[in-house]
């Protein structure tokens, strides 16, 4: 049982690239989640999704985008990067939506730097 | 606007002594509130959680107290280890809107 697993680890973009953050997890979880972790910030929720074919934004969705085709699966987009999208980024997700006792678990997070 | 607020960027304790992490918030209607742990290079790990119905809850050397009408919760740790040297993340959550709000994170080091 792998858990959240996040691919890449580490990721160096330039300006305008593009590119896919892979994230799967393999607990048959309802929910899933990405954050970015930005010093001073915490995390902040990006986009999320309560089941296959539905996402929907987060606190700070612009320039990003996600799309849910399995429960497994949930990939993080950024069509044209930005320095301001230097981050760490975390995927999570939970077994049941908005359920007591059923906290997030993370992944081990993709450390992307734009120049 | 920050909904959830962790005001102490560092805390130091001697080991053995008890780590007490603070977190505020300025939604009355969250009703799920949890503690993550994250080391450095993983991703944040759950600690505790507890809900609105209830005010304190235990799990070994963890505890959790809810504080309703200041809209505070807190994490008590004791004894401290230097293992529990980390990062701490105190979320809440609204039943019924998908979204967990973080806080800013505490670091706290326990000294051997």
């Amino acid at each position: 049982n792998a858990g959240v697993t996040q691919t890449p680890k580490f990721q160096v973009l330039k300006t305008g690239q593009s590119m896919t953050l892979q994230c799967a997890q393999d607990m048959n979880h309802e929910y899933m989640s990405w954050y970015r972790q930005d010093p001073g910030m915490g995390l902040r929720l990006i986009h999320y999704s309560v089941g296959a074919g539905i996402t929907d934004q987060g606190e700070v969705p612009n320039g990003y985008n996600v799309s849910r085709s399995t429960t497994e699966d949930f990939p993080l987009r950024l069509l044209s990067a930005a320095p301001s999208q230097t981050s760490v980024y975390f995927c999570a997700s939970s077994y049941k939506v908005g359920s007591y006792n059923s906290p997030l678990h993370f992944g081990n997070g993709t450390r992307l730097t734009v120049t | 606007d920050q909904q959830v607020k962790q005001n102490s960027p560092s805390l130091s304790v001697q080991e053995g002594r008890i780590s007490i992490l603070n977190c505020d918030y300025t939604n009355s209607m969250f009703d799920y509130f949890l503690w993550y742990k994250k080391y450095p290079a993983e991703g944040p790990t759950f600690l505790i959680s507890i809900s609105s119905i209830k005010d304190k809850n235990e799990d070994g050397r963890f505890t959790v107290f809810l504080n309703k009408s200041a809209k505070h919760l807190s994490l008590h740790i004791v004894p401290s280890q230097p293992g529990d040297s980390a990062v701490y993340f105190c979320a809440a959550s609204l039943s019924g809107t998908y979204k967990y709000i973080f806080g800013t994170g505490t670091r706290l080091k326990v000294l051997a």
